[in-house]
C-alpha cells in the first residue's frame, strides 16, 4: 500500500530533550511538509521541502530542525529550544511538480513533554 | 494569506445533504479552494479542489460562486462517519515556488443518526 507512515503515535519526553519525529512516504512524491496542531487549532506550517537536500522554514519554524537525505523521508527535531512543544503532529507530502498541491497527510505524532 | 471565514459548527441528518459553506472574498484570480476534513485524532483528508467551475467526484460536490468570494462543499448523502471537522483552504503561493495550506479553524459537522 502507498501511504506517509509516521512513528511512533505517541511519543512522551522530559523538558530539555530533543527528540526526532520520523515521515517515511512511499509515494515518490517530492515535496514533503511538517504541520504543528494545538487542540482545537487548525494546522500550522513548520517546515517544507520541495526537493532532496532542500527545505525551507513554515510560519512556525522556531525550535524544530529537519533534514531532506532521501526522497521518501523527511525527519522532524523538537529541539529544547521549542517553548511549548507539546502537540500533535503531522507530516505530508505531495507531488510538487504540479501546481495542484493535493497534500496526502500521515496518521500524526501525538507528542507530549513532561 | 487569503483568508476563509466558516461556521464554528453544523448538524445534519443521516441520509440528507450536508452544505457546508465559506467565505473567501480576498481570493485572488489564481488561487485554488481546496477542502479538507479531519476525523478525530486522525491526518486529515484531501476531499476536492477546483478554481471557477463546479467540481464532482466520488466523496462530494463543489459549488464556487461566480465571483469566487464563497463556496459550498456538499456532502450528497452524509453518513455517520463523515462527522469530522471540515476545512476551506485557499491555496498560498505562486508556482513553481513554495505552496502551502493555510488551515483556519474549520467546520465541526456532526451527522445525527
Amino acid at each position: 500500500d502507498g501511504g506517509i507512515t509516521q512513528s511512533p503515535k505517541y511519543l512522551f519526553r522530559k523538558e530539555g530533550q530533543n527528540v526526532t519525529l520520523s515521515c517515511e512516504q512511499n509515494l515518490n512524491h517530492d515535496a514533503m511538509y511538517w504541520y504543528r496542531q494545538d487542540p482545537g487549532q487548525g494546522l500550522r506550517l513548520i517546515y517544507y521541502s520541495q526537493i532532496v537536500n532542500d527545505f525551507q522554514k513554515g510560519d512556525i519554524a522556531e525550535g524544530y530542525s529537519v533534514s531532506r537525505e532521501k526522497k521518501e523521508s523527511f525527519p522532524l527535531t523538537v529541539t529544547s529550544a521549542q517553548k511549548n512543544p507539546t502537540a500533535f503532529y503531522l507530516c505530508a507530502s505531495s507531488r510538487g511538480r504540479t501546481p495542484y498541491n493535493e497534500q496526502f497527510f500521515g496518521p500524526g505524532t501525538r507528542l507530549t513533554v513532561l | 494569506d487569503a483568508k476563509t471565514t466558516q461556521p464554528p459548527s453544523m448538524d445534519c441528518a443521516e441520509g440528507r445533504a450536508a452544505n457546508l459553506p465559506c467565505n473567501h472574498s480576498t481570493i485572488s484570480g489564481n488561487e485554488y479552494v481546496y477542502w479538507y476534513r479531519q476525523i478525530h485524532s486522525q491526518g486529515p483528508q484531501y476531499i476536492i479542489h477546483g478554481l471557477k467551475n463546479n467540481e464532482t467526484n466520488e466523496m462530494a460536490s463543489l459549488i464556487i460562486t461566480e465571483d469566487r468570494k464563497s463556496s459550498t462543499l456538499i456532502l450528497p448523502h452524509a453518513t455517520l462517519r463523515d462527522t469530522a471537522v471540515y476545512y476551506c483552504i485557499v491555496r498560498v503561493g505562486e508556482w513553481p515556488g513554495a505552496q502551502k495550506l493555510v488551515f483556519g479553524q474549520g467546520t465541526r459537522l456532526t451527522i445525527n443518526p
